[in-house]
C-alpha cells in the first residue's frame, strides 16, 4: 500500500514569502502530525490533525498554521518566511487519534529552504 | 520544560562490535518509542515501550525502558553497516501530552 506522500520535496522560498506544503497519509489513517527538523533542534512537533480538527498544537508562532481535509490530506502553511524556517517538515500519519502512541508512519518530508 | 538527552552524538564502531545508545529525561514518560532515520528519508519506527523495566527485541535489536519510565537504552548487537543511520527516540509527556524527541544519535557502521 502507498506510503505517506508529501509535496514537494524541495522548495526554494525568499523570505517574506509564504508556503504551503501537502501531505497525503496512508489510505484509511485519519491522524496526521506535522514536525520541523533542523540540526540544531532536532524534530519539533507542530500540530496534529484527527478528522479535520486540531487536537495538539507544539510551541511555534501563529505563522504556522495547518489544516485537514475530509479526506485526511492536510496542508501546512508557514507565512512572512524567515530565514531560520529553513528546514524538513516531516508529515506523519496514524491510524489512530492521538496518532503517536499508536506510531507513526513519516513522509520522507520537504526541504525548505528560505533565502 | 521536559528534554529527552540522548548520548552519544555521534558513534563510528566496526562491523561486527557491539553498541548501547541512551535516551534519558529527568521526566516521566507513559510511552516511549525508538525511529531510525536514514539520509533523504522520514523517520521509521522500530519499536514503542510502555511499562516501566519492559524489554523489547527485534533481531539484534534490545530496547529497554527504565523502571522509573525516565530513560531507554537501546543495544545492537554485531552491528552491521545497515545498521548506518540517525537513531531517534521520542516520547509522550506524563504530566501533559506533548510529544518529544530526542536529537538523535548518528551512528556509522564501517564495514
Amino acid at each position: 500500500k502507498a506510503g505517506v506522500t508529501q509535496t514537494p520535496r524541495y522548495l526554494i522560498k525568499t523570505r517574506g514569502q509564504q508556503v504551503t506544503l501537502s501531505c497525503s497519509p496512508i489510505s484509511g489513517h485519519r491522524s496526521v502530525s506535522w514536525y520541523q527538523q533542523t540540526p540544531g533542534q532536532g524534530l519539533q512537533f507542530l500540530f496534529e490533525y484527527f478528522s479535520e480538527t486540531q487536537r495538539n498544537k507544539g510551541n511555534f508562532p501563529g505563522r504556522f498554521s495547518g489544516r485537514q481535509f475530509s479526506n485526511s490530506r492536510s496542508e501546512m502553511n508557514v507565512s512572512t518566511l524567515e530565514l531560520g524556517d529553513s528546514a524538513l517538515y516531516l508529515c506523519a500519519s496514524s491510524a489512530h487519534g492521538t496518532g503517536f502512541n499508536y506510531g507513526y508512519t513519516f513522509g520522507s518530508g520537504t526541504r525548505l529552504t528560505v533565502v | 520544560t521536559q528534554l529527552l538527552e540522548q548520548s552519544p552524538q555521534f558513534l563510528s564502531i566496526q562491523e561486527g562490535e557491539n553498541l548501547t545508545v541512551y535516551c534519558n529525561s529527568s521526566s516521566v514518560f507513559s510511552s516511549l518509542q525508538w525511529y531510525r532515520q536514514e539520509p533523504g528519508e522520514g523517520p521509521v519506527l522500530l519499536v514503542t515501550v510502555v511499562t516501566g523495566g519492559e524489554v523489547k527485541k527485534l533481531k539484534r535489536l534490545t530496547f529497554q525502558f527504565g523502571d522509573a519510565r525516565k530513560d531507554s537504552s537501546l543495544h545492537i548487537t554485531a552491528a552491521q553497516p545497515g545498521d548506518t543511520g540517525l537513531y531517534l527516540c521520542a516520547g509522550v509527556g506524563n504530566r501533559d501530552d506533548k510529544i518529544i524527541f530526542g536529537k538523535g544519535t548518528r551512528l556509522h557502521i564501517l564495514p
